[in-house]
C-alpha cells in the first residue's frame, strides 16, 4: 500500500525567510501534485509534477520531483504572510492503469508570523 | 463560473438518518471522485468513476452509495447515518486523458454533522 509522508506536519516561519518542505512516498510512481488549502476552502492545484527531475516554480513557490529518491521538495522564498494555509502532496499510484488514484499525505500546515 | 459544484455546503443530521450530497461538474471531465477528510484534515479517496462507471470503491461502508447519473453528474447517498460520518466531502473531477497531468480539480466541500 502506498504511504505518503509529509513533514514537518506544522511549521511556523518568519516573514522574508526562505524554508523547505518535504514529501516522501513508499512505492514507484512518477506523478505528484502539491495543493493548497485554506482554513475551511477546497483545495487548490498548485503544481503537478510528472517525470524524475521536474522542477515548476510559481511566484515564491518551487516543487521539485526525485523519483529515485521517492522524494519531493517545495520551496519557499522570502515567506510572506499570504503563503500561511496547509499543503498537501500526493501521489498517483495507478499510473498504469486507466484511472487515476491519489493518496494524500496529512498536510503541512504553515503559518507565517511577522 | 464554478467549476465543480457541491450542495449542500452545510448538512446538519441526526443519527439514523439518510441524506444526499450532490456534485456537478462544467468541464467536460470524464472522471468524479468523493473524497473524505476527517477532522485531523486527512483526505481519502472513497470512490471515482469513469463515464458513469465505477472505477474505484475503497474500503468504504455499504452505507455510502456513489450514484452518477451522467459523466457531469456524482453523487453520494449514505444511509443510516453515524456520529463517525462527520466529516468534510469533497467531490473532485480530473480530464484523465492518456499522457497528461490529470490534475484533479476540487468542489467547495460539504461538512456534514451527525448529532
Amino acid at each position: 500500500e502506498l504511504k505518503v509522508e509529509q513533514n514537518p506536519l506544522f511549521l511556523s516561519m518568519q516573514e522574508g525567510k526562505n524554508y523547505t518542505i518535504y514529501c516522501n512516498y513508499s512505492t514507484t510512481s512518477d506523478r505528484l501534485y502539491w495543493y493548497r488549502q485554506d482554513p475551511g476552502k477546497s483545495l487548490e492545484s498548485l503544481f503537478v509534477l510528472l517525470s524524475n527531475g521536474a522542477v515548476k516554480q510559481e511566484g515564491r513557490l518551487m516543487a521539485s520531483l526525485d523519483t529515485k529518491a521517492r522524494l519531493s521538495t517545495l520551496h519557499i522564498t522570502a515567506a510572506v504572510h499570504d503563503l500561511s494555509a496547509t499543503y498537501f502532496c500526493a501521489v498517483d499510484d495507478n499510473i498504469t492503469g486507466a484511472n487515476s488514484k491519489l493518496t494524500f499525505g496529512k498536510g503541512i500546515t504553515l503559518s507565517v508570523r511577522p | 463560473d464554478t467549476a465543480v459544484s457541491q450542495t449542500p455546503k452545510y448538512l446538519v443530521t441526526q443519527m439514523g438518518n439518510d441524506k444526499s450530497i450532490k456534485c456537478e461538474q462544467n468541464l467536460g471531465h470524464d472522471t468524479m471522485y468523493w473524497y473524505k477528510q476527517d477532522s485531523k484534515k486527512f483526505l481519502k479517496i472513497m470512490f471515482s468513476y469513469n463515464n458513469k462507471e465505477l472505477i474505484i470503491n475503497e474500503t468504504v461502508p455499504n452505507r455510502f452509495s456513489p450514484k452518477s447519473p451522467d459523466k457531469a453528474h456524482l453523487n453520494l447517498h449514505i444511509n443510516s447515518l453515524e456520529l463517525g460520518d462527520s466529516a468534510v466531502y469533497f467531490c473532485a473531477s480530473s480530464p484523465r486523458l492518456a499522457g497528461a497531468s490529470d490534475t484533479q480539480y476540487f468542489g467547495p466541500g460539504t461538512r456534514l454533522t451527525v448529532l
